[in-house]
């Protein structure tokens, strides 16, 4: 089966770190680039970041570029992202998605909030 | 933010027809194909139709896409009380240098 799990979420204070991983399974990982996806609370969905499949090319989205790194282990089958200088409006759902083209696999997605 | 713009709602009766635009630009839907998403509450965003107007297995043939220009649209033939969610958009940005999502619509089956 296919499959993506996200794990690392959790409380953090204004400007800590997280680190969120992104378990691939079910199809060759090292195939495929990958993304981030945030959902804040009530709101739409929000694309944070994509890695290619061998991490030659690396994008962020401006709300999160400096702050945040992407990261890929295809030994391990895995995807990570580096959370920095977290703020208030990081709190969200954290998806990461598959992709060629288009995101056609989703994980669960992993919550992180940033609060006092 | 979200570049790209859909209503925020739209409706229908059981049966009806309904559709939902998604306006962009030339950097994104104007050169870029057009992907559609359902999410159901509580739950990942499932790909409801790729490459413009594809239909990933297993999605009914109820819903279909298009595009023209810099716009695109989802519809849903024979509405069903299981199609009460919201659908997003998706498209990437080539100034953007990344994907980027539109504002997402709730359609409500009456």
């Amino acid at each position: 089966e296919v499959q993506l799990v996200e794990s690392g979420g959790g409380q953090v204070k204004p400007g800590g770190s997280l680190r969120l991983s992104c378990a691939a399974s079910g199809f060759t990982f090292s195939s495929y680039s990958m993304n981030w996806v945030r959902q804040a609370p009530g709101k739409g969905l929000e694309w944070v970041s994509s890695i290619s499949s061998s991490s030659s090319y690396i994008y962020y989205a401006d709300s999160v570029k400096g702050r945040f790194s992407i990261s890929r282990d295809n030994a391990k089958n895995s995807m990570y992202l580096q959370m920095n200088s977290l703020r208030a409006e990081d709190t969200a759902v954290y998806y990461c998605a598959r992709d060629r083209i288009r995101m056609d696999v989703w994980g669960q997605g992993t919550t992180v909030t940033v609060s006092s | 933010q979200s570049v790209l713009t859909q209503p925020p709602s739209a409706s229908g009766t059981p049966g009806q027809r309904v559709t939902i635009s998604c306006s962009g630009s030339s950097s994104n839907i104007g050169s870029n194909t057009v992907n559609w998403y359902q999410q159901l509450p509580g739950t990942a965003p499932k790909l409801l139709i790729h490459n413009n107007n594809q239909r990933p297995s297993g999605v009914p043939d109820r819903f279909s896409g298009s595009k023209s220009g810099t716009s695109a649209s989802l519809a849903i033939s024979g509405l069903q009380s299981e199609d009460e969610t919201d659908y997003y958009c998706a498209a990437w940005d080539d100034s953007l240098n990344g994907r980027v999502f539109g504002t997402g619509t709730k359609v409500t089956v009456l």
